[in-house]
C-alpha cells in the first residue's frame, strides 16, 4: 500500500510562529503536492514538486514556502503563521503528475 | 474555463437508495476524471476514474457516467449504505488537476 504520512494530525501554533508541516511518501513517487482544505472552498493547491529540489507555486502560495531535499519528503513552511492559515493541510503524491493522487490523512492546523 | 462545478453541496439519501452527484467542466482538454472519497479525519482516497473515450465505468456499486458533448460527468452510488457517508470530490485534469468543491453525502440507516 502506498503510504503518505503527515507527521502531525493536530497542531496549535501562535500567530507569527514559523511552522513546519512534514510529509513523507514511501512509494518512490516523483510528484508531491500540498493542498489546504476549507469548508465550502474544497481543495486548493499551495505548492507542488515534480522532482527533488524542484518546486512550483500552486494557486495560493502566498505566506507559504516548501522544501524538497529528498525525493520522499516534501515540507510545507508557514513563514509567519497567521489566523487565516488555520485550515486542514493535505499532502499528496503521485506516480504520474495530476493522475491518481494518494493523500495523507491531513494536519489540522489552528493558529491562535 | 478551469473550474469544475460540483452539485449538490450536500445530499441525504435513504439506505438502499441511489446517490447521484454531478459535475460539469468547461475545458475540453481535460482527459482524466477521477472521483475521491473522504471520510472524516482522513485524506481523500481515489474511488474511481474515467477517461473521456468511454461513457460509463462501473466498479461494484459505484458508476461514473460521462457525457462528453455536455461536458458533464456524474457519480452514481447504487444501494447506498451508511458506510458510504462521506465527502465526495470530483476532479478533472490535463496538465493540472482541478477539484470540485465537494459533496457531503449522508446515508440514513
Amino acid at each position: 500500500d502506498v503510504k503518505v504520512t503527515q507527521s502531525s494530525r493536530y497542531l496549535v501554533k501562535r500567530t507569527g510562529e514559523k511552522v513546519f508541516l512534514e510529509c513523507v511518501q514511501d512509494m518512490d513517487h516523483e510528484n508531491m503536492f500540498w493542498y489546504r482544505q476549507d469548508p465550502g472552498l474544497g481543495l486548493r493547491l499551495i505548492y507542488f514538486s515534480y522532482d527533488v529540489k524542484m518546486k512550483e507555486k500552486g494557486d495560493i502560495p502566498e505566506g507559504y514556502s516548501v522544501s524538497r531535499e529528498k525525493k520522499e519528503r516534501f515540507s510545507l513552511i508557514l513563514e509567519s503563521a497567521s489566523t487565516n492559515q488555520t485550515s486542514m493541510y493535505l499532502c499528496a503524491s503521485s506516480e504520474v503528475p495530476n493522475y491518481g493522487y494518494t493523500f495523507g490523512s491531513g494536519t489540522r492546523l489552528t493558529v491562535v | 474555463q478551469q473550474q469544475v462545478k460540483q452539485s449538490p453541496q450536500s445530499l441525504i439519501v435513504q439506505k438502499g437508495g441511489i446517490s447521484i452527484i454531478n459535475c460539469a467542466y468547461e475545458n475540453t482538454a481535460f482527459d482524466y476524471f477521477p472521483w475521491y472519497q473522504q471520510f472524516p479525519g482522513k485524506g481523500p482516497a481515489l474511488l474511481i476514474a474515467i477517461r473521456p473515450d468511454v461513457s460509463e465505468k462501473k466498479e461494484g456499486r459505484f458508476t461514473i457516467s460521462f457525457n462528453k458533448s455536455a461536458k458533464q460527468f456524474s457519480l452514481h452510488i447504487m444501494d447506498s449504505q451508511p458506510g458510504d457517508s462521506a465527502t465526495y470530490f470530483c476532479a478533472a485534469s490535463d496538465d493540472k488537476i482541478i477539484f470540485g468543491k465537494g459533496t457531503r453525502l449522508h446515508i440514513l440507516p
